[in-house]
């Protein structure tokens, strides 16, 4: 079963940019969740997406936003790209609302802003 | 406010050896308590998770141990080998309000000396 799929891998940006990070989850997986891990913040919850609608949101601007395809795939977007947005972003999958059971983690698309 | 911290951000140990890994959170609400493993490179793979109406849960080479009294999580490694050279991260959940709310700790680095 493959798992968690996170494209593009690497992304380099400048500031005022903006970028869509691309997520599939593993097949079955209705939740997705993003997350942004920096080495100072650690993990910090984005927003979690279940059945195309929003369930969840963490403190970031509203410069960050996501969406989910009815197939379960989810995109997250970044716009007007600051240099604090430099970080790798985690997309989680789970069956189910991700407050009852664990996440699969992808590997994350490592974006720097210059 | 609710967090989750860890008491020992990095870890040396040698093979063979038990590793314990603790955790402390605030939310005495939190249910759900969560333990991930991240290798250089990849994103968070969940080890085990233990929910409030237990205190003691056991997987592969792996324990967790909740304590509630003290709002205490820990999670031990049996015979830890290099392999298990990576960040752990404890993460509880807990409701506020209308919806579900996932923390994850900063992270502890566990070494494995040959």
């Amino acid at each position: 079963k493959a798992g968690v799929t996170q494209t593009p891998r690497y992304l380099i940006k400048t500031r005022g940019q903006q970028v869509t990070l691309s997520c599939s989850p593993i097949s079955g997986h209705r939740s997705v969740s993003w997350y942004q891990q920096t080495p100072g913040q650690g993990l910090q919850f984005l927003f979690e997406y279940f059945s195309e609608t929003q369930r969840n949101k963490g403190n970031f601007p509203g410069r960050f936003s996501g969406r989910q395809f009815s197939n379960s795939r989810s995109e997250m977007n970044v716009s007007t790209l600051e240099l604090g947005d430099s970080a790798l972003y985690l997309c989680a999958s789970s069956l189910g609302e991700s407050v009852n059971q664990p996440q699969h983690f992808g590997d994350g698309t490592r974006l720097s802003i210059l | 406010g609710e967090s989750v911290g860890l008491h020992l951000p990095t870890l040396s140990v040698q093979e063979g050896d038990n590793s314990i890994i603790n955790c402390a959170y605030s939310n005495s609400a939190s249910d759900y308590f969560i333990w991930y493993k991240q290798e250089s490179g990849k994103g968070p793979q969940f080890i085990i998770d233990i929910r409030s109406n237990m205190d003691k849960r056991q997987g592969q080479r792996v324990t967790v141990l909740l304590n509630k009294t003290v709002k205490h999580l820990s999670l031990q490694i049996a015979a830890t080998q290099p392999g298990d050279s990576a960040v752990y991260f404890c993460a509880e959940i807990f409701y506020g309000g209308s919806q579900g709310n996932l923390i994850f700790g900063k992270g502890t680095k566990l070494s494995v000396k040959p």
